[in-house]
């Protein structure tokens, strides 16, 4: 297996512009989590699906966040309008059953907004 | 908040030495788990401790679990320069949630 699959590994992008963030999770694995992470917050749980559905959302920042998974094996997190305070690390990450047996986690997608 | 906290923040020795990482946590919990990440890269599950276990080995790591003090700690014995990276301790959402909150985690440097 590949492992979790996240494009692009990198994204700069402009203040106001649309970035999509893709994610493939492992085959078999029934949740999905989006995590932020940044220096001074380190890693923030955004939003997690569970059989493709969002089960919680409560740290997505704001409703220029918004996350979709269409089916078992893809995921995308939506900034729109894009600021320079979402710069970070996002991560995705999966997991076969609860979060009691581990999370396996995506290189992460790099986003610079400038 | 039920994110952990690791300690220390940062952490350097000479390869060969042995590093210990503490984590505390705030909720009871039925186990809680070690995360490396190395720089540019995702978070790598390391090993798993329940709650009813009090110590428990993975190659070069000994993970010990103390409920009542709501503590953990990562001992890397014979470190190498490839063991350079930040170390995260995570627990499960108690109140039913299937997630897990990540601790702050140590950055540890192996010097060659």
């Amino acid at each position: 297996d590949a492992g979790v699959i996240q494009s692009p590994r990198h994204e700069v992008t402009e203040m106001g512009q649309e970035v999509t963030l893709r994610c493939k999770p492992i085959s078999g694995h029934n949740s999905l989590f989006w995590y932020r992470q940044t220096m001074m917050r380190g890693l923030e749980l955004l939003i997690y699906f569970n059989n493709n559905v969002p089960i919680d959302d409560s740290g997505m920042p704001e409703d220029r966040f918004s996350a979709k998974m269409p089916n078992a094996s893809f995921s995308t997190l939506k900034i729109q309008p894009s600021e320079p305070r979402d710069s970070a690390v996002y991560f995705c990450a999966s997991s076969a059953r609860t979060a009691n047996y581990g999370y396996t986690f995506g290189s992460g997608t790099r986003l610079t907004v400038v | 908040s039920q994110q952990g906290e690791e300690d220390p923040q940062a952490l350097s020795i000479q390869e060969g030495e042995n590093a210990t990482m503490n984590c505390s946590y705030k909720t009871s919990i039925n186990n809680l788990q070690w995360y490396r990440q190395n720089s540019g890269r995702g978070l790598v599950h390391l090993i798993l401790i329940r709650s009813n276990e009090r110590e428990k080995h993975s190659g070069r790591l000994r993970v010990t679990l103390d409920t009542s003090k709501k503590s953990s700690s990562l001992l890397i014995t014979a470190s190498r320069a490839a063991d350079t990276a930040s170390y995260f301790c995570a627990t499960p959402d108690q109140t039913g949630a299937n997630n897990l909150f990540f601790g702050t985690g140590t950055r540890l440097t192996v010097i060659p």
